[in-house]
């Protein structure tokens, strides 16, 4: 069965520094990997995946995630985070051979000014 | 914008009554979700569609009942509802291996 951990509820950081965001992931497949955020009372935006190629992937506003198979990793990293990052972002994997999609708990990032 | 809608965005219905929720997509997506989020609780996957043909029923309670005319609409239709089934409902659809587009929820209370 596949499944998503976000083993942090919220992050805290101070803006202008760089922000890391956890997941870990297991499928019994290639794993396609994603995040999104989330802003209060929205639906979901997608920022970036990978499905294959190479580890470090960029995404929408400045994000980016690296993926380390041996340890079954997709970290959500900013280089310099904003106070307008502040929201709700969550992991999620997909068994390539499957539809399903399933998703972690979520992590709270609250940056400072 | 998604290209993904849901209406109502917000529903406060009694736990006798009856109503459905609408998600449409004209991206030409194979697959459409259905999950509900509710407060301190993860994204719950409740129903997966492909090509109008349910893949998935998470173990979701009869109260809630899905339909999938067509690649383009799905519907949940909602009775005799419980106050813990207060929630934000999802939808979302996806071309089939990558990422899922999601509508912005319906806020429902029941009371």
């Amino acid at each position: 069965a596949q499944s998503v951990a976000q083993p942090e509820d919220q992050v805290n950081v101070a803006e202008g520094n760089p922000l890391t965001v956890k997941c870990t992931y297991s499928v019994s497949g290639n794993p396609y990997l994603f995040w999104y955020v989330q802003y209060p009372n929205r639906g979901l935006q997608f920022l970036l995946k990978y499905i294959t190629g190479d580890n470090l992937v960029k995404g929408s506003y400045g994000f980016e995630a690296e993926f380390n198979k041996s340890q079954t990793s997709f970290h959500l990293k900013k280089p310099s985070a904003l106070v307008s990052d502040s929201a709700l972002y969550f992991c999620a994997v997909r068994d390539g051979n499957t539809d399903k999609l399933i998703f972690g708990t979520g992590t709270r990032l609250q940056v400072f000014p | 914008e998604t290209g993904v809608t849901q209406t109502p965005r917000h529903l406060v219905m009694g736990m006798t009554n009856k109503k459905s929720l609408k998600c449409e997509q004209h991206l030409g997506h194979n697959a459409m979700y259905w999950y509900k989020q509710s407060a301190k609780k993860p994204l719950e996957l409740m129903f997966v569609y492909n090509f109008k043909e349910q893949t998935e029923n998470n173990s979701v309670p009869s109260r809630f009942s899905p339909e999938c005319p067509n690649s383009s609409h799905l519907f949940l239709h909602l009775h005799t509802l419980q106050p813990e089934d207060s929630a934000l409902y999802l939808c979302a659809s996806s071309p089939r291996g990558a990422e899922a587009f999601f509508g912005q929820g319906t806020r429902l209370t029941v009371v």
